[in-house]
């Protein structure tokens, strides 16, 4: 499978910051990335998917002026969580998509706090 | 949209007996099944996954079955182990976009 990085893997801010979380395919080159979010004992429920060079597509009740995508590289994309609140915190896990395209590896997630 | 219904909710099996979790979708256009196992503050792990063209599929002490008729399809740990206690998560995908299970945590007393 597809090996995948993210950085940070925690990060703890305070109310009214801006957070940057990247997601790296270290081993192929992704044209598709996808961004979830994880609450404690929660599914994972897909905030984004992310194509590289053009415009994310959100998912219904996302807020896509908060939660900014950039996907520049076929091996890089990063999702910036603004002005945070507590409400914000919570796990975000990426996914690459592999040669087959339908199937997905996920990063070791980021674990955020807003205090 | 996608709705997958995924049960039980917790699941408690002694070592060495067998553990299925059932999922049913919603989408008759799903084509594409994986599971996920997910320890604790772990990323999610592509265990196994079935495409619709195939009603059955084994990898040593796993399996998932596909019923497209009926939208459902089924997990199978056999002599289960203390390493396999995890929250599985099924998911369903028709447009490469994955819909998620709510989980299953099992717990595989020794």
């Amino acid at each position: 499978g597809a090996v995948v990085s993210q950085h940070p893997s925690r990060v703890i801010c305070k109310s009214g910051t801006s957070v940057k979380i990247e997601c790296r395919s270290l081993d192929f080159q992704a044209t598709t990335m996808f961004w979830y979010r994880q609450f404690p004992k929660q599914s994972l429920m897909l905030m984004a998917t992310s194509n590289e060079g053009s415009k994310a597509t959100y998912e219904q009740g996302v807020e896509k002026d908060k939660f900014l995508i950039n996907h520049a590289s076929l091996t890089l994309s990063t999702l910036t969580v603004t002005s945070a609140h507590p409400e914000d915190s919570s796990f975000y896990i990426c996914s690459v998509s592999s040669g087959a395209k339908e199937t997905q590896y996920f990063g070791p997630g980021t674990r955020l706090l807003v205090l | 949209g996608e709705n997958v219904e995924q049960h039980p909710s917790t699941l408690s099996v002694q070592e060495g007996d067998s553990a299925v979790i059932k999922c049913t979708y919603s989408d008759s256009a799903s084509n594409y099944f994986p599971w996920y196992k997910q320890e604790l503050g772990k990323r999610p792990q592509l265990i196994i996954d079935i495409r619709s063209n195939v009603g059955e599929k084994k990898d040593q002490r796993i399996a998932v079955t596909l019923n497209k008729t009926a939208k459902h399809f089924s997990l199978h740990i056999t002599e289960t182990q203390p390493e396999d206690s995890a929250v599985y998560f099924c998911a369903a995908s028709a447009d490469y976009k994955l819909s998620f299970g709510a989980g299953t945590t099992v717990t595989v007393r020794a």
